[in-house]
């Protein structure tokens, strides 16, 4: 039931974009994106929601396939502060409510 | 507001040893969570609460107990700590269950030797 993340790790320069993916096997009722730097507490980016509602970030994106119970978080003109472990989380869909973590994206942005 | 604190930071247990670690909240939020994190693998959930009294299983619930007698606080017990428990702990809290952000708190770092 753990989301599957890819890539793993990516390093990038300065302003230059990534997206970090996320799936699932099993139907979806929302996806969490959250980022956590080393050595601190995960912190929310935003939520996808079945039905297309999305809560969070104003400087990141994401996108959510219900059909493939994929999502994508896109980081665009990324800046220094962008770097850490990008983790996705998903609720499944009926009556199950908790979050799923997957393994997590480690993202280092170099100057 | 503090958000959700967390205490200890850190602590080393002996193998066998008991400890509580202590969470709480003051955002009124009714649902909290207790997560440990191990390298590489995400957050795994141990057990959550509903409401004041109130609390269930999560993914790794074996060798944690937890109460919940009020809002505020929700405390993570252990018992007879092994090596296996050595991870660092963070609890959360949401205000809603389903579709709410989780606010996490500063975690706890144990190691069991």
């Amino acid at each position: 039931q753990q989301p599957v993340q890819s890539p793993q790790a990516v390093i990038l320069r300065e302003g230059e974009d990534a997206v970090i993916n996320c799936s699932s096997s099993k139907a979806l009722y929302s996806v969490h994106w959250y980022r956590q730097k080393h050595g601190e507490a995960p912190v929310f980016l935003m939520i996808l929601l079945k039905g297309g509602e999305q809560k969070g970030h104003d400087k990141i994106s994401a996108s959510f396939n219900e059909k493939k119970q994929q999502s994508s978080l896109y980081l665009t003109a990324s800046q220094l502060s962008y770097s850490g472990t990008y983790f996705c989380g998903t609720e499944l869909g009926g009556s199950q409510g908790n979050l799923i973590f997957g393994k997590g994206t480690k993202l280092s942005v170099k100057p | 507001n503090a958000g959700v604190t967390q205490t200890p930071k850190f602590r080393i247990l002996k193998i066998g040893q008991s400890m509580t670690l202590q969470c709480a909240q003051d955002m009124n939020h009714n649902y909290m969570y207790w997560y440990r994190q191990d390298p590489g693998m995400g957050l795994k959930l141990i057990y959550y609460s509903v409401g004041a009294g109130i609390t269930d299983k999560g993914e790794v619930p074996n060798g944690y107990n937890v109460s919940r007698s009020t809002t505020e606080d929700f405390p993570l017990r252990l018992e007879l700590a092994a090596p296996s428990q050595t991870s660092v702990y963070f609890c959360a809290s949401s205000y809603y269950y389903r579709g709410s952000e989780q606010y996490f708190g500063p975690g706890t770092r144990l190691t069991v030797t």
